[in-house]
């Protein structure tokens, strides 16, 4: 079945204390991206990748990191975490060129992250 | 900053009633993007609309492209439980952006 898996899809964690949401697709897409969603706000893309080793920033990066080693896996890292990036992330890959030349995007399931 | 609006943020409506969400865009899009998002899941896509004043039909659901390629409108006629959820849209202008998305409750 073709998916998009992203783990934890729950985490209650403390400031600073660093984690990591993994992400893997089976679909082999080159291009994946993170999204974190908040009320009102939308989708906000986070940071993407258009292929292995090639990574850009989103609309909202700070405090983010991310790599793509691997086609099929895109974690996103967060080093020091803070209250407001608690929300709900969501991992997303999509074909060759990814969105802007067409492609649907396939969503993982989501991630709950709270930061106390 | 956000380029892709979406009005309104909720609506709530009866079942049966019709529903429609609206998407603008302060440029240009070469192509729009439909997904909903039940409760509690991830979003789907439904369509992409990429033509000038290109209309498209789901059923119950028809999706328009702006003859300036500026704006997109989804309506549901005659709205079911099943139709409960938040609707984006998306659209590519110099960059790929998500509107804020609809949330629409039906009312049984």
């Amino acid at each position: 079945e073709a998916q998009v898996t992203q783990n934890p899809r729950y985490l209650i964690t403390v400031t600073g204390k660093k984690l990591t949401v993994t992400c893997s697709q089976n679909m082999n897409h080159e291009y994946m991206s993170w999204y974190r969603q908040d009320p009102g706000l939308g989708l906000r893309q986070i940071y993407y990748s258009m292929n292995v080793e090639v990574t850009d920033k989103g609309d909202v990066p700070e405090g983010y990191k991310v790599s793509r080693k691997e086609k099929r896996n895109f974690p996103l890292i967060l080093e020091s975490p803070s209250p407001n990036q608690t929300s709900l992330y969501f991992c997303a890959s999509s074909r060759r060129g990814g969105p802007s030349s067409g492609n649907t995007i396939y969503f993982g399931e989501g991630s709950w992250l709270t930061v106390v | 900053g956000q380029q892709v609006m979406q009005i309104p943020q909720y609506q709530h409506v009866q079942e049966g009633e019709d529903f429609t969400t609206y998407c603008n865009s302060s440029t240009t899009l070469s192509n729009i993007q439909w997904y909903k998002q039940r409760p509690g899941g991830h979003p789907v896509f439904l369509i992409q609309l990429v033509k000038s004043g290109e209309v498209k039909k789901q059923k119950r659901l028809t999706f328009q492209f702006g003859e300036a390629k500026k704006n997109s409108s989804l309506h549901i006629t005659a709205t079911q439980t099943t139709d409960v959820g938040t609707y984006f849209c998306a659209g590519t202008g110099n960059q790929f952006y998500f509107g804020t998305g609809t949330s629409l409750t039906v009312i049984p």
